[in-house]
């Protein structure tokens, strides 16, 4: 699986769009980009995830640029229960592949 | 729907000592994973499975062991606890070949 590069840390305003870069330079063309959420000490969330088109549902917004070399995620209207670390995955769609692997991704922290 | 159930919550062993973690998921899931993560860091693969009586070795595997010999079910071994192993673990499940993640509440483990 390509390897991914994040920020450690942003802050966001309360109410404002937090966007949340993932550099996967190294992408191959059957890599989708997914993303996760941990809330301090629980387990991690599901975002969403995509593969070249842009993708949105009821949590967050996902953007792929069109070299697919990087993505942004973004939080349209951030709340304080957005705190949290957000990990970017990049990997392949195989019945046979089984690892799922975290890097060490980017603490987002909202303010009021 | 239950989802993903780790038991226990928490446990403090001494050096030397064994146990094992229980995961068990009500979802029919195929894949299965075991992570740890020390305090501040990101997620670490342990082991996997992708179904019953198959288990591949993650990125640190070393001082544990795993099992399927069922479905629902995907234990984590530790035969003689260090206090290396001190961290967080979570067990994690999924159903085909690119679909979600879904993650226990976590097992926090300190050895003594």
């Amino acid at each position: 699986d390509a390897k991914t590069t994040q920020p450690p840390s942003m802050d966001c305003a309360e109410g404002r769009a937090a966007n949340l870069p993932c550099n996967h330079s190294t992408i191959s063309g059957n890599e989708y980009v997914y993303w996760y959420r941990q809330i301090h000490s629980q387990g991690p969330q599901y975002i969403i995830h995509g593969l070249k088109n842009n993708e949105t549902n009821e949590m967050a917004s996902l953007i792929i640029t069109e070299d697919r070399k990087s993505s942004t995620l973004i939080l349209p209207h951030a709340t304080l229960r957005d705190t949290a670390v957000y990990y970017c995955i990049v990997r392949v769609h195989r019945w046979s592949w089984g690892k799922f692997q975290f890097g060490a991704g980017t603490q987002v922290v909202v303010t009021p | 729907n239950a989802g993903v159930t780790q038991t226990p919550k928490f446990r403090i062993l001494k050096i030397g000592q064994s146990m094992t973690l229980q995961c068990t998921q009500d979802m029919n899931h195929n894949y299965m994973y075991w992570y740890r993560q020390d305090p501040g860091m990101g997620l670490k693969l342990i082991y996997y499975s992708v179904g019953a009586g198959i288990t591949d070795k993650g990125e640190v595997p070393n001082g544990y062991n795993v099992s399927r010999s069922t479905t629902e079910d995907f234990p984590l071994r530790l035969e003689l606890a260090a206090p290396s192993q001190t961290s967080v673990y979570f067990c994690a499940s999924r159903q085909g070949r690119g679909e979600k993640l879904f993650f226990g509440s976590g097992t926090q483990l300190s050895v003594l």
